[in-house]
């Protein structure tokens, strides 16, 4: 079983949409989970990291862990054209610098 | 204030022939980490340095990688003898702590051994 679970996609939906991006984790040491976007040609780049259970809120992005069920999702509201991209999940322990990502969800947002 | 930067950013080489990724970071930043992500797989981290030093070289898998870091300032990525499952995107982060959780990664670079 691997680390992180990420369903690789793709996931289409149209302009407007909410878009759910989810994640599950087996390593219960997990303690901070971040979420990343890839466009294409390009690096990752960090959009959301979260340290504790529960929500955080960044304009249209909404970062959620729920540790009891060692899952996280990303949603993105009013979704547009130029959030089509990758979005990785990435988490680590609190003893080590190094993230463990996941496979990556390819998101196409459709006007 | 310019990003990570890679080079090259494509490299298609034959099996046996050595190939070198050289990898500029974010200026001050001290930390420095290469990653490889194979087709289809997730990124997977390779190694970490602390300025000249390497911190952990746990992701490296084996010894035809080779890994160095001159004066604390850029990185080089050496694959000697490349082998066809070597085959990927590197990437490049820097940091300017590795508590930070942010790393900041460079746009890659995709290595196709034939």
């Amino acid at each position: 079983q691997k680390e992180v679970e990420q369903d690789p996609g793709p996931l289409s939906v149209p302009e407007g949409a909410i878009v759910s991006l989810n994640c599950t984790y087996s390593n219960s040491a997990f303690q901070y989970f971040m979420w990343y976007r890839q466009y294409s040609r390009k690096g990752p780049e960090l959009l959301m990291y979260t340290y504790s259970s529960g929500n955080k809120e960044d304009g249209r992005f909404t970062a959620q862990v729920d540790k009891s069920s060692k899952y996280i999702s990303l949603f993105i509201r009013d979704s547009q054209p130029s959030d089509s991209a990758t979005y990785l999940c990435a988490m680590r322990t609190g003893g080590s610098y190094i993230p463990t990502f996941g496979r990556g969800t390819s998101l196409i947002v459709h006007p | 204030e310019a990003g990570v930067t890679q080079f090259p950013s494509h490299s298609v080489i034959e099996k046996g022939q050595t190939v070198t990724l050289r990898c500029d970071p974010i200026s001050g930043h001290d930390n420095l980490y290469w990653y490889r992500r194979v087709m289809g797989k997730e990124i997977k981290f390779l190694l970490h340095f602390v300025k000249e030093s390497k911190q952990d070289e746990s992701g490296m898998p084996n010894n035809r990688f080779l890994a160095e870091r001159t004066g604390g300032t850029y990185s080089t990525l050496k694959v000697q003898p490349a082998e066809l499952e070597d085959s990927g995107v590197y990437f490049c982060a820097s940091s300017p702590d590795p508590n930070y959780n942010e790393q900041f990664f460079g746009p890659g670079t995709r290595l196709t051994v034939l």
